[in-house]
């Protein structure tokens, strides 16, 4: 069965980079109708989609409006695992954190266990 | 991007009450509709994915209907488990969007 677990800090200064890392295991970050999400939930926000990455022959990479600038989404093939780097955060990125995959065009059927960071000096 | 707007906000509701959960889209996202349940400190369950079929391993008390704009999702007969808060999510164009939420409270 498919597992998602991420690592990375809890704590963040403020214009420093956010990183956090989704090992995958029971799948394959490469395979072929799986795609890997990065969600954000606050209390302000709700739940808020920030990008995915997937491989249809090639890597392709979609990202929220919000945070195009500053979000890199990186799959790593050698550690089966995906990450997120969020560049010159600021108190409102504060929020828990949640990789996920998704099947196809469906839902998000499995979700990491989500990391709370919050952005503060 | 495609606005979702779930209603209600909140409800209280008994064991054994059949609950309906709605989910409007700002424009046709087909059947590209999910539903979750989500905890306290937990992360998001999927429920109901492309807006009727039931996940594995889900309990056969939850379904969806819907389609283009409207959609639905309706516990047949709440569980003390099911106290929750339910989200649908469009899956039909990126940015994926998700409603604001239903919390589900015992009466």
């Amino acid at each position: 069965q498919v597992q998602l677990q991420q690592s990375g800090p809890g704590l963040v200064k403020p214009s420093q980079t956010l990183s956090l890392t989704c090992a995958i295991s029971g799948d394959s970050v490469s395979r072929n109708g799986a795609a890997w999400i990065w969600i954000r939930q606050s209390p302000s926000r709700g739940l808020e989609w920030l990008g995915r990455t997937y491989y249809r022959s090639r890597w392709y990479y979609d990202y929220a409006l919000s945070v195009k600038s500053r979000m890199t989404i990186n799959p790593d093939t050698s550690k089966n695992q995906v990450s997120l780097q969020l560049n010159s955060v600021t108190p409102d990125d504060t929020a828990v954190y949640y990789c996920a995959s998704q099947k196809g065009g469906g839902g998000m059927d499995v979700w990491g266990q989500g990391t709370t960071v919050t952005v503060s000096s | 991007d495609i606005q979702m707007t779930q209603s209600p906000s909140s409800l209280s509701a008994s064991v054994g009450d059949r609950v309906t959960i709605t989910c409007r889209a700002s424009q046709s996202i087909s059947g590209y509709l999910n539903w979750y349940q989500q905890k306290p400190g937990k992360a998001p369950k999927l429920l109901i994915y492309t807006a009727s079929s039931l996940q594995s391993g889900v309990p056969s008390r939850f379904s969806g209907s819907g389609s283009g704009t409207d959609f639905t999702l309706t516990i047949s007969s709440l569980q003390p488990e099911d106290f929750a808060t339910y989200y649908c999510q469009q899956s039909y164009n990126t940015p994926l969007t998700f409603g604001g939420g239903t919390k589900v409270e015992i009466k």
